[in-house]
């Protein structure tokens, strides 16, 4: 069975600091990776997705993540935080023939000025 | 501007009323979503409907009942809710029939007193 695992529940960095969240799937084939952002009292956006091919994807607002099969991870990085990226951060996984996305529990982002 | 629109925004409501919630999405998709997020807990898909059919009821209780007339419109509608009920209800649309990224609306705070 699919899942996703966030370790981290809330993550805690001064603004202009670099950052790395952390996601583990599992899945037994190519999985389908997303991560996505969610603001106080708002829906879910997507940040990027990984579906194949290279290995590093670009997603919006700075963002970029790295997928690495052999450690099962797909890690969410950004150069330098900005104070209006504090949020709670999902990452997902699907897989062939479902429509379902399992969601990992988030990442609380905070940011100190 | 996701695409996704849900209406309404926040709702309160007893334990004996019914209402119900509305999605509406621009994107052309085919496959919607509901979603509660309740604090604390992971993500959990309620219903799924592709081309307008159910394809995924996860052991919600009836007291919530889902209904989709077309490929752009999704309801759920609500009766007899107890207070553990209260969160905040989201939907989301993809293309459907994969793990395409889903586009989330802003959701509905719902609060059952």
């Amino acid at each position: 069975a699919q899942s996703v695992t966030q370790p981290d529940i809330h993550i805690t960095v001064s603004e202009g600091a670099s950052l790395e969240l952390r996601c583990n799937y599992s899945y037994g084939a190519t999985p389908y990776l997303f991560w996505y952002v969610q603001s106080p009292g708002q829906g879910l956006q997507l940040l990027l997705k990984y579906f194949s091919g290279d290995t590093l994807v670009q997603g919006i607002k700075g963002f970029e993540a790295e997928f690495k099969r052999s450690q099962s991870s797909f890690n969410l990085r950004k150069p330098s935080v900005h104070w209006s990226d504090a949020a709670e951060y999902f990452c997902a996984v699907g897989g062939d023939n479902t429509d379902k996305l399992i969601f990992g529990t988030g990442t609380r982002l905070q940011v100190f000025p | 501007e996701t695409g996704v629109t849900q209406t309404p925004r926040h709702l309160v409501m007893g334990m004996t009323n019914k209402k119900s919630l509305k999605c509406e999405q621009h994107l052309g998709h085919n496959a919607m979503y509901w979603y509660k997020q309740s604090a604390k807990k992971p993500l959990e898909l309620m219903f799924v409907y592709n081309f307008k059919e159910q394809t995924e009821n996860n052991s919600v209780p009836s007291r919530f009942s889902p209904e989709c007339p077309n490929s752009s419109h999704l309801f759920l509608h609500l009766h007899t809710l107890q207070p553990e009920d209260s969160a905040l209800y989201l939907c989301a649309s993809s293309r459907g029939g994969e793990p395409y990224e889903q586009y989330f609306g802003p959701g509905t705070r719902l609060t059952v007193t």
